[in-house]
């Protein structure tokens, strides 16, 4: 079976572009976490979404961070405008339900240069 | 107080020895807890998930519970160099609408 599916897998860019990372949760998981990870705050909760509902978003850092889930198999995390603080792995992760039982995906690395 | 703690480590362990990691929370509400490995440049695994006090045992790996002190600790008997990771300890919190947070993890280097 396909887990979940994270693109790009490396994205650079430069400071004041649009970032756009996307994820496939696993097929019949109705609960969808974005975090980030980085040296120094190590994994943090972004956003979360139950039925594709977004349930607390308190973890988007600013205004420029924005997640959607438009439907059951497929959600987006976008950075307008980026900036170099904004380096950092990006994991996307499912769950059959809100059980803490996850699977994350392979990441998205963002360098903003 | 972060609302979950670990201590960061690195922990070195000799080859064959128990290797055991601890984990502080805050939220006294929450009852699901979760150690996840992570090997480096890799993605967070689930390991264990104990949701009673006390002990709960999978193979070489033993999750221990005490809700009262509020900790939470992963014991890695007959350690191998595959152990070799950093182990990170998830809280789904009572108090925030099901969100889980995790701890900043614990580097483990198992030696030869």
């Amino acid at each position: 079976d396909a887990g979940v599916i994270q693109s790009p897998r490396h994205e650079v860019t430069e400071m004041g572009q649009e970032v756009t990372l996307r994820c496939k949760p696993i097929s019949g998981h109705n609960s969808l976490f974005w975090y980030r990870q980085t040296m120094m705050r190590g994994l943090e909760l972004l956003i979360y979404f139950n039925n594709n509902v977004p349930i607390d978003d308190s973890g988007m850092p600013e205004d420029r961070f924005s997640a959607k889930m438009p439907n059951a198999s497929f959600s987006t995390l976008k950075i307008q405008p980026s900036e170099p603080r904004d380096s950092a792995v990006y994991f996307c992760a499912s769950s059959p339900q809100v059980t803490g039982e996850l699977f994350f995906g392979e990441g998205s690395r963002l360098t903003v240069l | 107080q972060k609302e979950v703690e670990q201590n960061s480590g690195p922990l070195s362990v000799p080859e064959g020895a128990i290797a055991s990691l601890n984990c502080t929370y805050s939220d006294r509400g929450s009852q699901s807890f979760f150690w996840y490995r992570q090997y480096s440049g890799k993605s967070p695994e689930l390991i264990m998930s104990i949701y009673s006090n006390g002990d709960k045992e999978d193979g070489r790996f033993t999750a221990q519970l005490n809700k009262a002190s509020q900790y939470v600790s992963l014991l890695i008997r007959d350690s191998q160099p595959s152990d070799s990771a950093t182990y990170l300890c998830a809280v789904l919190l009572y108090s925030s609408a099901s969100k889980i947070i995790f701890g900043s993890g614990t580097r483990l280097s198992i030696r030869p």
